[in-house]
């Protein structure tokens, strides 16, 4: 069946460093990959995309990594904030329609 | 705010009654996703709707479960004889057109609580 792991535990860094936070998945060939954001009593806020045909995509501060022969996305946020404190969930869509696959998510923690 | 508008934001019934959640999607937005968070889970699909119809409900449980999005009024999920383990936040999203790589808008949920 397909799978979609994020890693659970959470991921504490200092401000200012790099956070890289990974996807992987199997029994899956997702036309794109999308990233977003969840604070606690929200819902996710939209970060970034990338297709199936592309290596790489950055925004700002982000920049999100694909790579379909390992079957992972990577996900950095460089100089990291306090601010940037919350779970991130990567999510796959195949070409079938619009519905998104997601991880469980891994919890950032970013402290001062 | 323009956003993804759900109601209630919190709701909570007793066993064996009823649960209807409210999204109103992005203005115009005309396609509509539900999705489940069950607590320490993540988001499951549960339905995708387009005006008047039901384009995908493969994550919709088979019994109690039901969607609409009407030609007016938002996309409704109601919830029949709801049991303890429908306890979630329940989520909707909304796109303007059907994929294309498009991003999905998200409403703040409804958390359900089954007493």
């Amino acid at each position: 069946s397909q799978k979609i792991e994020q890693n659970s535990e959470a991921l504490n860094i200092q401000e200012g460093k790099t956070a890289t936070l990974t996807c992987n998945y199997t029994n899956y060939s997702p036309a794109y990959l999308q990233w977003y954001r969840q604070d606690p009593g929200r819902g996710p806020v939209f970060l970034l995309l990338i297709r199936e045909n592309e290596k790489e995509k950055r925004k700002e501060r982000l920049k999100v990594t694909f790579d379909t022969t390992l079957k992972q996305s990577l996900f950095h946020i460089t100089a990291s904030q306090p601010a940037d404190s919350a779970t991130y969930l990567c999510a796959l869509a195949n070409n079938a329609g619009n519905m998104l696959t997601f991880g469980g998510g891994t919890r950032l923690m970013v402290k001062p | 705010n323009a956003g993804v508008m759900q109601n209630p934001r919190h709701l909570v019934r007793r066993r064996g009654q009823e649960a209807r959640l409210r999204c109103s999607p992005m203005k115009g937005h005309s396609h509509v996703y539900w999705y489940r968070q069950l607590p320490e889970e993540g988001l499951k699909f549960m339905v995708y709707l387009q005006k008047e119809n039901i384009i995908d409900e493969s994550g919709m449980p088979k019994e109690r479960f039901s969607a609409e999005f009407p030609k007016e009024g938002p996309s409704i999920l109601r919830i029949q004889q709801v049991v303890r383990g429908d306890s979630a936040a329940y989520f909707c999203a909304s796109s303007p057109q059907r994929w294309d790589n498009q991003p999905q808008h998200f409403g703040d949920g409804t958390r359900l609580s089954i007493l």
